[in-house]
């Protein structure tokens, strides 16, 4: 099983709604990452999970909030956000990187604010 | 900040025709990928070159990776219009080996 599944594909919520995003692998990977992607965009690192600990918040505002119940499971949860937050936000894994680090993207969940 | 310098950004090409993506920086990078990301997914991989002067064939597909470990290329023999997408070099130079640098991307469209 080489894949990364996301759900929901898509979300539409306001400003004071909570809602969560959910990534999962089966791939014995144990590193995951949380990414936004603006539309004709690169990627934006977002969070770095590694051995199910956060090892990297690139300065992500706190209304995003991450957490890695196992070593399958990714979640986003998304609480009092922006219209300017409304994007493709990517789940990805990879083995430990050493000398390269080969990610596997999970298709995306498109999110709306509305 | 290690930056991977892409270009095209934007190419527009009819089905058949050749092409070539560049991929530069002036920083070593331990090794390269290449993903392509068509609308409404997320990157695929395509290839990782990491020794210098590597050259790496994917059926039309063809990567090379620079004898300095700066730049890379990506070139496309008789595109088809299935080759559509965003097109991103990304690697790794210093820092965290988590946290790959991306390039902007080069959105490449093939006309039928």
């Amino acid at each position: 099983d080489t894949e990364v599944t996301q759900t929901p594909k898509h979300l539409v919520m306001g400003m004071t709604n909570k809602k969560s995003l959910k990534c999962e692998q089966h791939m014995g990977h144990r590193a995951m990452y949380w990414y936004k992607q603006k539309a004709k965009k690169p990627p934006e690192l977002m969070f770095v999970y590694s051995y199910e600990k956060l090892s990297i918040n690139e300065s992500v505002p706190s209304r995003f909030s991450p957490e890695c119940p196992n070593s399958s499971l990714l979640n986003l949860h998304l609480h009092a956000l922006q219209p300017e937050d409304s994007a493709l936000y990517l789940c990805a894994s990879s083995q430990v990187p050493e000398k390269y680090n080969e990610q596997f993207f999970g298709p995306g969940t498109r999110l709306t604010v509305l | 900040t290690q930056l991977l310098e892409q270009s095209p950004q934007f190419l527009s090409i009819q089905e058949g025709e050749n092409l070539t993506v560049y991929c530069n920086s002036s920083s070593v990078f331990s090794s390269l990928q290449w993903y392509r990301q068509e609308p409404g997914e997320g990157p695929v991989l395509l290839v990782t070159v990491v020794t210098g002067g590597e050259v790496k064939k994917l059926k039309r597909l063809t990567f090379q990776f620079g004898d300095a470990r700066k730049d890379s290329s990506l070139h496309i023999t008789a595109a088809q219009p299935g080759d559509t997408g965003l097109y991103l070099c990304a690697g790794i130079s210093g820092g965290s080996n988590y946290k790959l640098t991306f390039g902007k991307g080069t959105l490449l469209t093939v006309n039928p």
